[in-house]
């Protein structure tokens, strides 16, 4: 089975400007979950997708948004970047709504988000 | 609030010594617990979890975790480190169920020496 695709691998962009991060889900996962994982701290939870809902969002202001897709792939986007913005940004996708038994969820490698 | 402690920055040990990477959790409820790792430029890696059953549970590459719901921790052991195991440690807590997010430590890095 196919893991979990997350596009771009690094990007830079500059503050102010708008950012689209692409997730690949693992096959047969409906589930879609985003983590920021600033240097030197374990990820945080931004929001999570089921059946292209959101149904869960941690601490982070409405400027972070995402969707899921029919095929459950997903998007996150962040408008008017912040220096503080800058993270590596986790996919992680898991099959109805939770994190499976047997191992959790299925991270994807990141996307290294440099905000200058 | 629910949190997740991870007292060690780093951790150095020489290599076919035993290891551990100490873990512990604050959540209401019963909690899922779970370890992941992380090399570098990677994205994470399941090693092992603790939903119910036997306090001691065993993962991946010869880790274990000893599950003490009195002192509420959930701490990595390895009777013999490598050189290979040198990486990012995360242990992470979830209530499980439905919709469920991680909540993760703030890592430790283990570095295992020759």
């Amino acid at each position: 089975e196919t893991g979990v695709t997350q596009s771009p691998t690094h990007l830079i962009k500059t503050r102010g400007q708008q950012v689209t991060l692409r997730c690949s889900s693992q096959s047969g996962h409906n589930t879609v979950s985003w983590y920021q994982q600033a240097l030197g701290q374990g990820p945080q939870f931004i929001f999570q997708y089921y059946r292209e809902e959101e149904n869960g969002r941690g601490n982070f202001p409405p400027r972070f948004s995402g969707l899921q897709f029919p095929n459950y792939s997903s998007e996150l986007n962040v408008n008017a970047l912040e220096l503080d913005d800058s993270a590596l940004y986790l996919c992680a996708s898991s099959p109805n709504g939770g994190p499976r038994m047997d191992y959790g969820y299925t991270f994807g490698s990141g996307t290294r988000l440099t905000v200058v | 609030a629910q949190s997740v402690a991870q007292p060690e920055d780093q951790v150095n040990v020489a290599e076919g010594n035993p290891l551990t990477v100490k873990c512990t959790y604050s959540v209401s409820g019963n909690p899922y617990l779970f370890w992941y790792v992380q090399y570098p430029n990677r994205g994470l890696q399941f090693l092992l979890k603790y939903i119910t059953g036997d306090n001691l549970v065993k993962g991946s590459y010869g880790f274990e975790a000893e599950f003490n719901k009195s002192q509420t921790s959930f701490h990595l052991k390895k009777p013999s480190a490598l050189v290979s195991d040198s990486a990012l440690y995360f242990c992470a807590v979830s209530l499980g169920g439905g919709y469920n997010k991680l909540i993760f430590g703030a890592g430790t890095r283990l570095a295992v020496h020759p």
